[in-house]
């Protein structure tokens, strides 16, 4: 069936490093790829998105590259900063209906 | 403010006592949601709805019903909750987008405990 994997972590780094969290998927069809946010004690919330091979989805500094071959959907970031602390999650949508989280990476940038 | 709300945000039960958790959003969406989350298992989808007076199940159904009788609203019941059933729940809604899905706002998300 489908499924998402990702790093669980947690990833500890200091302020200004480069962070990069995994996310691999499996998945029939083209589904469509996100980053969800959710900073401590809040909902979860959009971070980034790609809805097709190729697309780079970006925002508030992060990257990610929907990676089609390698079934990838990497998040980035070249520079954290204490404010980036939080629970990131990996999410397919595999059709209309049907959504597929990741365990979810909490990290934890010090300063 | 384009919002989806949850009440209560915090309560504890006893086993076998029924309750709800109400979902509201003012977006006009189609769609909507609930998860529950734990720890190392992320988010599993509970259950979903596409439109007023359909709903269809997630990954992890059992011991929970909801209704869509009005598009604003999606509560979810628990008739008689058990210990298992503790953690941390969030309904989501997303509008309809024709041929692929689009972005979910989440609520604040409502914390379960059964003793």
């Amino acid at each position: 069936g489908d499924s998402v994997t990702q790093m669980e972590g947690p990833v500890t780094l200091s302020e200004e490093a480069f962070l990069t969290i995994n996310c691999t998927y499996t998945a029939t069809g083209y589904p469509s790829l996100f980053w969800y946010v959710q900073y401590p004690g809040e909902g979860l919330q959009l971070l980034l998105k790609a809805t097709k091979a190729d697309d780079k989805g970006s925002n508030k500094g992060f990257e990610a590259t929907y990676r089609k071959e390698t079934t990838s959907f990497h998040l980035e970031k070249g520079s954290v900063q204490v404010s980036d602390s939080a629970v990131y999650f990996c999410a397919l949508y595999t059709s209309y209906d049907k959504v597929i989280f990741g365990p979810g990476t909490s990290l934890s940038v010090i300063p | 403010e384009a919002q989806v709300t949850q009440n209560p945000r915090y309560l504890i039960t006893v086993t076998g006592k029924k309750l709800t958790v109400t979902c509201s959003q003012n977006m006009n969406h189609e769609y909507m949601s609930w998860y529950r989350q734990d720890p190392g298992l992320g988010l599993r989808q509970i259950y979903y709805s596409m439109n007023v007076e359909v709903t269809d199940k997630g990954d992890v159904p059992e011991g929970y019903k909801v209704s869509r009788k009005e598009k604003r609203n999606f509560p979810l019941i628990l008739e008689s909750p058990s210990p298992n059933q503790t953690s941390l729940y969030f309904c989501a809604s997303m509008g309809a987008t024709w041929g692929h899905a689009d972005t979910q706002y989440f609520g604040p998300g409502t914390r379960l405990t059964v003793l």
